[in-house]
Formats: structure tokens, C-alpha cells, sequence
């Protein structure tokens, strides 16, 4: 069991509307990366915070956002929510990687978002 | 994108060892070969990661093969609790030091 924990756990929402998903990083931890896992699909990657500022992004639209903050936790928010936004939203922190580290995740359980 | 091919599925006995299989002919040098799995209704866990060389841990082996084109991940028993998708990652520069899944291999493991 990893030290990261997200919050909520289930959510609904219609379309249109706006939702803030939140993480709490691991101990020792100051990187965080959000992923994107629909049904029957592996994770897909939205973006990684360190240091508070965004140090990565995949293949999503400016409507998600995201931000960190100095005890290293984490929100992802995405606006006009669509139907196909419905998926688990994965959070998962890591040490930056360095020379000494390749930065391996360690993933909550994630929060469940319908969108009807 | 550093990209990674699976199978989709695989199946194994209870207490057998298991080979899952990767190939990644277009890795580079600088590419570290990940190794992922993600039970039911869990996120994903980090199970062994390795560069050139073959490396173990307490939960199972990496085999690389010599010019790095292909990996195995090597579970020594297989028990029920290791019914999971196992996914194949390559993290390094080329990939803006992040990690893609792809699909996976979707290991059933038969009592």
C-alpha cells in the first residue's frame, strides 16, 4: 500500500460542469503525475507537477488543468466537462528523476468520475 | 513515443513460472525498461525496472535481452494474487522522462 491518497473516491457530474480531483503525495516525494484510465484502457498520461509548475503534458486540451502545492499535494481540475471525460483519474508521486533515481511511481486508487 | 508491443493476454497455472514477454526495437540507449501491473480495482504498482542488465527483486526477475530490442519479465510461481494487467514501459529521455502505458498483457493465472 503506497502513502498516496486521492479524494473523492466516487463523483458524478454532468456535462458542462467543472470538477477538482485531489491528491497527497507520498512522504519524501515532490513530483506528481495525473493520469487518465478509461474503462479497458491503460492509464494515459495528463501531466506531472514539481516544484509547482507543469514539467510535462500529454495529449489533453488546456481544459485540464492542474496545480501543486508547497507540501507537494496536488489538484486536477478539468472544465466543460464532456461525457468522454467519464474515467478513473490515477495521482501518483515520485521522487524527481535524477542521476540518481528514474523516478518510479507510486499510484493511489484513484478517483472514479462519471459524467452524465 | 517510445513504444512498447504486448501481448494482449496470457494465461499460467497456480505455482508455475510465468514469461511475459515485451519488445521495444526502437529503444534507446539512454531508455530504462519499466515494469508496471495494476490488480482489479487498484492503481498500478512499480514490480522492477532495469537498464542493460538482468536484475531481480523479491517480487520477480528482468531478463534483457543483449541488444536491449526485447525484455521479459519473469514471474518465478505464479499465485492467484498475481492476476493482474502487467504493463511495459520505457522511460528516458525520448519519452520527456514520462512514463506511457500501453495496454498491457492481462495475465489470468489458473488454480
Amino acid at each position: 500500500e503506497t502513502g498516496v491518497t486521492q479524494s473523492p473516491t466516487h463523483l458524478i457530474k454532468t456535462r458542462g460542469q467543472q470538477v477538482t480531483l485531489r491528491c497527497s503525495s507520498q512522504s519524501g516525494h515532490n513530483t506528481v503525475s495525473w493520469y487518465q484510465q478509461a474503462l479497458g484502457q491503460g492509464p494515459q498520461f495528463i501531466f506531472q507537477y514539481y516544484r509547482e509548475e507543469e514539467n510535462g503534458r500529454g495529449n489533453f486540451p488546456p481544459r485540464f488543468s492542474g496545480l501543486q502545492f508547497p507540501n507537494y499535494s496536488s489538484e486536477l481540475n478539468v472544465n466543460a466537462l464532456e461525457l468522454d471525460d467519464s474515467a478513473l483519474y490515477l495521482c501518483a508521486s515520485s521522487r524527481h528523476r535524477d542521476s540518481t533515481n528514474t523516478g518510479e511511481l507510486f499510484f493511489g486508487e484513484g478517483s472514479r468520475l462519471t459524467v452524465l | 513515443d517510445a513504444k512498447t508491443t504486448q501481448p494482449n493476454s496470457m494465461e499460467s497455472n497456480e505455482e508455475e513460472p510465468v514469461h511475459l514477454p515485451c519488445n521495444h526495437s526502437t529503444i534507446s540507449g539512454t531508455d530504462y525498461i519499466h515494469w508496471y501491473r495494476q490488480l482489479p480495482s487498484q492503481g498500478p504498482e512499480y514490480v522492477i525496472h532495469g537498464l542493460t542488465s538482468n536484475v531481480n527483486n523479491r517480487m520477480a526477475s528482468l531478463a534483457i535481452a543483449e541488444d536491449r530490442k526485447s525484455s521479459t519479465l519473469i514471474l518465478h510461481r505464479a499465485t492467484l494474487r498475481d492476476a493482474a494487467v502487467y504493463y511495459c514501459i520505457l522511460n528516458g529521455p525520448n519519452t520527456g522522462n514520462q512514463f506511457y502505458f500501453g495496454t498491457g498483457t492481462s495475465l489470468t493465472v489458473i488454480p
